[in-house]
C-alpha cells in the first residue's frame, strides 16, 4: 500500500489570501495527479504531473512535483469563495494504480 | 456534468437488505471503477473493469458483488451490508485502463447502513 499523506487537513482562509497544500510519501510516482471535490459531486482532475520538479500552472493554480517524484504540492494565489473544496492527490505507480491522499479541505470566506 | 451518471444519489437500507447501485458513461470509455469514499480515509478503490472484464479486486468482502454487462454500465450489488460500510461510494471511467489516464467520476451514492 502507497500512502500518501496531505497537509493541512483542514484549511479556513479569507478571500485573497495565499496557500499552499501539500501532498507527501516515501514512494516514487509515475505520476501525481490532484483533484477538487466540491460538496455533493465527485473528484475532477485539476491537473496531471508526470516529470521530477514539473510545475504547471492552471491560471491561479501552481501544481510542482518533486524533483524525486515522491511530494506535491498546489499553491492557490488570491484564493476565491469558487475554490472551496476537498483537494485530493493521487499517485501512480509502476503497476498503474492510483493511490489517493485522504484530502485537504479548503473553505474560503468571502 | 462529467458524462458519468449515479443512481441513486442517496440509499438507507438496513443490514439484511440487498440493493444495488447503478452507474453510467457516456463518454465511450472502455475502463470503469468502484470506489469507496469514508471520512477521513483515503479514496479507496475496491474494483476495476477493462472491456467488461474485471481486473482489479482489491480484497473486497463478498457481500459486494460488482457487475458489468456492457461497456456503459456498472453495478455494485449489495447484500447483508455492516454499518462501516455507510460511505460515499463513487464510480469513474477512462479511457482505458492504463498510465496516466484521466478518471471521470460520477457524484457518487451516499449509502447509510442502518
Amino acid at each position: 500500500t502507497q500512502l500518501l499523506e496531505q497537509s493541512p487537513q483542514f484549511l479556513s482562509i479569507q478571500e485573497g489570501e495565499n496557500l499552499t497544500v501539500y501532498c507527501n510519501s516515501s514512494s516514487v510516482f509515475s505520476s501525481l495527479q490532484w483533484y477538487r471535490q466540491e460538496p455533493g459531486e465527485g473528484p475532477v482532475l485539476l491537473v496531471t504531473v508526470v516529470t521530477g520538479g514539473e510545475v504547471k500552472k492552471l491560471k491561479r493554480l501552481t501544481f510542482q512535483f518533486g524533483d524525486a517524484r515522491k511530494d506535491s504540492s498546489l499553491h492557490i494565489t488570491a484564493a476565491q469563495p469558487g475554490d472551496t473544496g476537498l483537494y485530493l492527490c493521487a499517485g501512480e505507480d509502476s503497476g498503474n494504480q492510483f493511490y489517493f491522499g485522504t484530502g485537504t479541505s479548503l473553505t474560503v470566506i468571502p | 456534468e462529467t458524462g458519468v451518471t449515479q443512481t441513486p444519489r442517496h440509499l438507507v437500507m438496513g443490514m439484511t437488505n440487498k440493493k444495488s447501485l447503478k452507474c453510467e458513461q457516456h463518454l465511450g470509455h472502455n475502463a470503469m471503477y468502484w470506489y469507496k469514499q469514508s471520512a477521513k480515509k483515503p479514496l479507496e478503490l475496491m474494483f476495476v473493469y477493462s472491456l467488461e472484464e474485471r481486473v482489479e479486486n482489491n480484497s473486497v468482502p463478498s457481500r459486494f458483488s460488482p457487475e458489468c454487462p456492457n461497456s456503459s454500465h456498472l453495478f455494485l450489488h449489495l447484500h447483508t451490508l455492516q454499518p462501516e460500510d455507510s460511505a460515499l461510494y463513487l464510480c469513474a471511467s477512462s479511457q482505458g485502463y492504463y498510465s496516466g489516464n484521466e478518471q471521470f467520476f460520477g457524484p457518487g451514492t451516499r449509502l447509510t447502513v442502518l
